[in-house]
Formats: C-alpha cells, sequence, structure tokens
C-alpha cells in the first residue's frame, strides 16, 4: 500500500497561472480532502468528496476547484494563482464515520509558492 | 462555533524530560479527539485518538492523552521525551455526526527537544 500519494511536492507559479494537484489513494476509502496549511493556522479544510462524482466545500474554497471521477484520484485545480495561496497543500483520505474508523490518512503535501 | 486552542506555540525540553502538551475544545458535546503529529517536511501521521470509553488513551511512539471532559482537554504526555519526538504536534476533533468526518484542528505545536 502506498497510501496517499500527492504530486508533485513542490512548485512555484507566476500570479495567474494554472495547476492541478494531484492525489490518490489506494486504500478504497470513500472519503477525500483537501487541506491547506499556512504557519501558525494549523490546517484549514479547502474541499472534501464523500464518494466518486460528489464534492462539497470545506472552509476555505474560493479560488480552487475539484473533481472526483474515480475512488482513487481527488485532483485540486487553481485556476488563476494569486500569492494569498502561497501554502502547504495536504490530501488526505478516510472511511465514512460510520464505519467506526474516524481517522484520516494524509499525504505527504505538496509546498506551493505563488510569485 | 466549534474551535480547537493549543496554548502553546513552541515548547522546548530537554531529551529524557517529561512532556505535557495543552489542548482545548470548544464543542457542544463530547467529539472524537485526535492527537496528529508532523515531522519536517512530512504529512501528518495519526498519534492516538478518543472516542468513547476509558479517558486515558495510549497511543504510538510511546504517547498517551488523558481526556477530562469537566475540563474540555485532550492534554498529550510522554513520560521521557526522545531527540526523535522533536516535531509539529496537533490537536483535532470532529463532531459525533456530520457525515464527512469533518476536522477541525489547532493551531500546533512545535516541539523542540535539547540533547
Amino acid at each position: 500500500n502506498a497510501g496517499v500519494t500527492q504530486t508533485p511536492k513542490f512548485r512555484i507559479l507566476k500570479i495567474g497561472q494554472s495547476m492541478t494537484l494531484q492525489c490518490t489513494q489506494d486504500m478504497n476509502h470513500n472519503y477525500m480532502y483537501w487541506y491547506r496549511q499556512d504557519p501558525g493556522m494549523g490546517l484549514k479544510l479547502i474541499y472534501y468528496s464523500v464518494g466518486a462524482g460528489i464534492t462539497d466545500k470545506g472552509e476555505v474554497p474560493n479560488g480552487y476547484n475539484v473533481s472526483r471521477s474515480t475512488t482513487e484520484d481527488f485532483p485540486l485545480r487553481l485556476e488563476l494563482a494569486a500569492p494569498s495561496q502561497t501554502s502547504v497543500y495536504f490530501c488526505a483520505s478516510s472511511y465514512p464515520l460510520a464505519s467506526g474508523s474516524n481517522e484520516q490518512f494524509f499525504g505527504p503535501g505538496t509546498r506551493l509558492t505563488v510569485l | 462555533a466549534q474551535s480547537v486552542t493549543q496554548p502553546d506555540i513552541h515548547i522546548t525540553v530537554s531529551e529524557g524530560a517529561s512532556l505535557e502538551l495543552r489542548c482545548n475544545y470548544s464543542y457542544g458535546a463530547t467529539p472524537y479527539l485526535f492527537w496528529y503529529v508532523q515531522s519536517p517536511g512530512q504529512g501528518l501521521q495519526l498519534l492516538l485518538k478518543y472516542f468513547s470509553g476509558d479517558t486515558l488513551v495510549q497511543g504510538i511512539k510511546g504517547f498517551e492523552a488523558e481526556f477530562k471532559r469537566s475540563q474540555s482537554s485532550f492534554n498529550l504526555r510522554k513520560p521521557s521525551v526522545h531527540w526523535s519526538d522533536a516535531a509539529e504536534y496537533f490537536c483535532a476533533v470532529a463532531p459525533l455526526s456530520g457525515g464527512y468526518n469533518k476536522l477541525i484542528f489547532g493551531a500546533g505545536t512545535r516541539l523542540a527537544v535539547h540533547p
């Protein structure tokens, strides 16, 4: 099991450019999440998905889009990069709450800088 | 509003000393409680979790945490710290319902260990 994998590990963007952060999990988890981590702020939820074809906004969704065409993949899209999107992005996955196992498994992160 | 407070932004201890990291939460009912650790450049790893039952929870790497309902606290402890414990520690809560396993993170406590 590779767990949750993210690509790329690092990226520098210019203002206004777009990019997609990739996330894949091989644990057959229904739920997937995208977080951003800013210094001293903990992790904030951007978007989440409870299954293929179903996505919803978290706390800080502005400037981002997601899709979930398969159980395994949950890409995060930045359409018009802004300096405020400079952050470390983490993808995570889990089983449903009702399963009794509420642990979220995290990927290694993508460090994004927008200049 | 639900929130998690980690009062200590940065803690420094000597190797072999005991450790306690504080976590307080604000929530209407007892939520699920978690401690995650993030080593430099890595994703988050679950240390331990509390759902119900015994209020003293054992985790990996020799960590334990005690849930105190009266104080809305879930403090993390370790009797003897090792240099490899230097990392950032996040407390998180999840409501008992909500469907998508929403996690609310504290801002984190960065632990430094002196030899």
